[in-house]
């Protein structure tokens, strides 16, 4: 049973460009939730999308945008990208029938805004 | 604002010995706390959690202690073995925010073979 996957594993943009991660949930889980986590810092929560719809934001501006497929899929758009956008994103998902701090992450992805 | 905080950086333990976590929150509607454990190149796993109604709650070698008059809660690891080296994440809910987790900074914690 593949756990929660995330791609790419590694990504380098430019200051001003846009960029998506991508997220696939385990097996089972209809809920994914994205987190930021800086260097030296704890996740911060993005937001959740549940049923191809945001059901939570966290306190990060419009530049972040998400979307969940039919198939509980989840992609993280960030545009405009600022160097403090560098940072490990992490995808995490979860079933919406279990209580919603059941929640498994996957490896991350490694953003670098140059 | 960091509503949850872990103070040490890092910990430094004895195989065999007591490894103790400390994390504290400032947020008095927080009802539900957990402890994640988080390898190099891994994303976080769960630990152990611990609701508010509880001031206590174990598993195997891992006890979860909350304070709620002081905001404080605390994991301990005994004996810890050398594959508990890790990095290790508070976290803290309220159930009126939904399914919103704030994390602490986290503690490296080596156990020394």
């Amino acid at each position: 049973d593949a756990g929660v996957t995330q791609s790419p594993t590694h990504l380098i943009k430019t200051r001003g460009q846009q960029v998506t991660l991508r997220c696939s949930p385990k097996s089972g889980h209809d809920t994914v939730s994205w987190y930021q986590q800086a260097l030296g810092q704890g996740p911060q929560f993005i937001f959740q999308y549940y049923e191809e719809e945001e059901r939570q934001r966290g306190n990060f501006p419009d530049r972040f945008s998400g979307h969940q497929f039919p198939n509980y899929s989840s992609e993280l758009n960030v545009n405009a990208l600022w160097l403090g956008d560098s940072a490990l994103y992490l995808c995490a998902s979860s079933r919406g029938d279990r209580p919603y701090y059941e929640q498994y992450f996957g490896p991350g992805t490694r953003l670098t805004v140059t | 604002d960091q509503q949850v905080k872990q103070n040490s950086p890092s910990l430094s333990v004895q195989e065999g010995r007591i490894s103790i976590l400390n994390c504290d929150y400032t947020n008095s509607m927080f009802d539900y706390f957990l402890w994640y454990k988080k390898y190099p190149a891994e994303g976080p796993t769960f630990l152990i959690s611990i609701s508010s109604i509880k001031d206590k709650n174990e598993d195997g070698r891992f006890t979860v202690f909350l304070n709620k008059s002081a905001k404080h809660l605390s994991l301990h690891i005994v004996p810890s073995q050398p594959g508990d080296s890790a990095v290790y994440f508070c976290a803290a809910s309220a159930t009126n925010t939904g399914n919103q987790f704030y994390f602490g900074t986290g503690t490296s914690l080596t156990v020394i073979p």
